[in-house]
């Protein structure tokens, strides 16, 4: 079935590189998301990558993608308190955008 | 404008309660979708509608009525829920007809505790 797995918790010092792993079973997903949540809020789309790409970058997000190892990872460089937050990963299996999120990942940033 | 606009932000009601929540979005986009999400754990599909027709009805309760009058505005009717039903509700929508491989776009969710 379909499933989506991420650590729950990761804490890093400001300023430092952070990088939250994903891992994922759909191998016929077209796309695949990085989702923020900070608390109280809604969802906000952070980058995308498309499943014939192995890299994406945008600015301090990077996105590695390794389709045999269906794993997906989200570096973000020089990290903020500001990134704190709650970060899902998601893959769109079929139809109708039917996003499959995984459990989230909580990011900590400490001074 | 690129927001997906949801109200009430915090609704809280009684079993015997009738109350709806309402979704807008003036990005032309052509899906629009409710989740729910319950405390620190990820957004579960409840329902899509493409082109104002619902598409996706994931096995959700009749408590949960959606209605999609027009191609911006999405509401979802509550009726007799139940404790377990408190949570988050987002509102997204996406551009195309939902067909897959879409970006959605979230609302900032209602927040919803059923006494």
């Amino acid at each position: 079935g379909e499933d989506v797995e991420q650590s729950l918790f990761l804490s890093v010092r400001e300023g430092d590189s952070s990088v939250i792993n994903c891992t994922y079973t759909d191998s016929s997903s077209t796309y695949l998301y990085w989702y923020k949540q900070e608390p109280g809020a809604g969802l906000q789309l952070l980058t995308y990558i498309f499943s014939n790409m192995d890299m994406k970058q945008d600015q301090r997000l990077t996105v590695l993608l390794h389709k045999k190892d269906k794993h997906l990872s989200l570096r973000i460089a020089d990290t903020q308190t500001g990134d704190s937050a709650i970060y899902f990963c998601a893959q769109g299996g079929g139809g109708y955008n039917k996003l499959i999120f995984g459990a989230g990942t909580r990011l900590a940033v400490h001074p | 404008d690129t927001e997906v606009t949801q109200t009430p932000k915090h609704l809280v009601m009684g079993m015997t309660n009738k109350k709806s929540l309402k979704c807008e979005q003036h990005m032309g986009h052509r899906a629009m979708y409710w989740y729910k999400q319950k405390a620190k754990k990820p957004p579960e599909l409840m329902f899509v509608y493409s082109y104002e027709k619902l598409s996706i009805n994931e096995s959700v309760p009749s408590r949960f009525s959606p209605e999609c009058p027009n191609s911006s505005l999405l509401n979802l009717h509550l009726h007799a829920l139940q404790p377990e039903d408190s949570a988050l509700y987002l509102c997204a929508s996406s551009q195309g007809g939902g067909q897959g491989g879409e970006k959605l776009f979230f609302g900032s969710g209602t927040q919803l505790s059923v006494l």
